[in-house]
C-alpha cells in the first residue's frame, strides 16, 4: 500500500463547477502538504502548500488538511477549462526533503 | 522569473546507448532533485544534491549516476539504456530554509529508448 493514496480519476466536470480533489495518507509524520498541477507533457507546478492542519486559500483554490483523519483536499471554485490538468498531492515529513507523491487525479473541465 | 531549465527536451536513444540529461536550477537555489515519471505514474525520486553533495538517494538504478557542479547545474548520466528507461525525467530545485523545501520543477526531458 502506498503511503499516499489518491484516486486517479478521471474526473470530468462542467465549467463553473466546484471541484474537490482528495488524498489520504498513512504516515503521521507528514507535516507539509503540497498540491501540484501538471499539464500534459509539462513539469509539475506547485499550486499551494500547507503546514499541519487547517485551511489555506489562494484565489479560486482552497487547500484543507485534516491531520486527525490523515486527509487532505483541494477545492477549485468556478472551474475553468484551463484548470484541466492532473493534480498531484505531495507530502514531506518534518526533517526529510523527499516528496512523497500521490498518483495524481486527472481533471477535465468541459466548456 | 527564471525557472528550472532542462536540456535536451527530447532525446531518442537505442538500447545499450548512454544519455546525459542536464539541469540548470533556479539561481541561488542550493538543492537539485531528479525524478523519473512513467506514463500515468507519479514522479519517482531518483537522487538529490545539496550544495554539490549527494543528499539523498531514491530508486536510482546502478546504471545511472548524477552529479552537481560548481555552478550548481546537475547532470544525470544514464548508461546501458533499457526500453524501460523511456520516461519523462524531471529536475527540480529548491532553496533550503526554515520551512519545507518547496520544489520547482523544470519542463522535463522526454527520453525514448528504442
Amino acid at each position: 500500500q502506498k503511503e499516499v493514496e489518491q484516486d486517479p480519476g478521471p474526473l470530468s466536470v462542467p465549467e463553473g463547477a466546484i471541484v474537490s480533489l482528495n488524498c489520504t495518507y498513512s504516515n503521521s509524520a507528514f507535516q507539509y502538504f503540497m498540491w501540484y498541477r501538471q499539464y500534459s507533457r509539462k513539469g509539475p507546478e506547485l499550486l499551494m502548500y500547507t503546514y499541519s492542519s487547517g485551511n489555506k486559500e489562494d484565489g479560486r483554490f482552497t487547500a484543507q488538511v485534516d491531520k486527525s483523519s490523515k486527509y487532505i483536499s483541494l477545492f477549485i471554485r468556478d472551474s475553468q477549462p484551463s484548470d484541466s490538468a492532473t493534480y498531484l498531492c505531495a507530502m514531506i515529513s518534518g526533517n526529510n526533503r523527499k516528496l512523497i507523491w500521490g498518483l495524481g487525479t486527472s481533471l477535465a473541465v468541459n466548456p | 522569473a527564471a525557472g528550472v531549465i532542462q536540456s535536451p527536451r527530447h532525446l531518442i536513444k537505442e538500447k545499450r546507448e548512454t544519455a546525459t540529461l542536464k539541469c540548470y536550477p533556479i539561481p541561488r537555489h542550493d538543492t537539485v532533485y531528479w525524478y523519473q515519471q512513467g506514463p500515468g505514474q507519479d514522479p519517482q525520486f531518483l537522487i538529490s544534491f545539496y550544495e554539490k553533495m549527494q543528499s539523498d538517494k531514491g530508486s536510482i538504478p546502478d546504471r545511472f549516476s548524477a552529479q552537481q557542479f560548481s555552478d550548481y547545474h546537475s547532470e544525470l548520466n544514464m548508461s546501458s539504456l533499457e526500453l524501460g528507461d523511456s520516461a519523462l525525467y524531471f529536475c527540480a530545485s529548491s532553496l533550503s530554509g526554515g520551512g519545507p523545501d518547496t520544489q520547482y520543477f523544470g519542463p522535463g526531458t522526454r527520453l525514448t529508448v528504442l
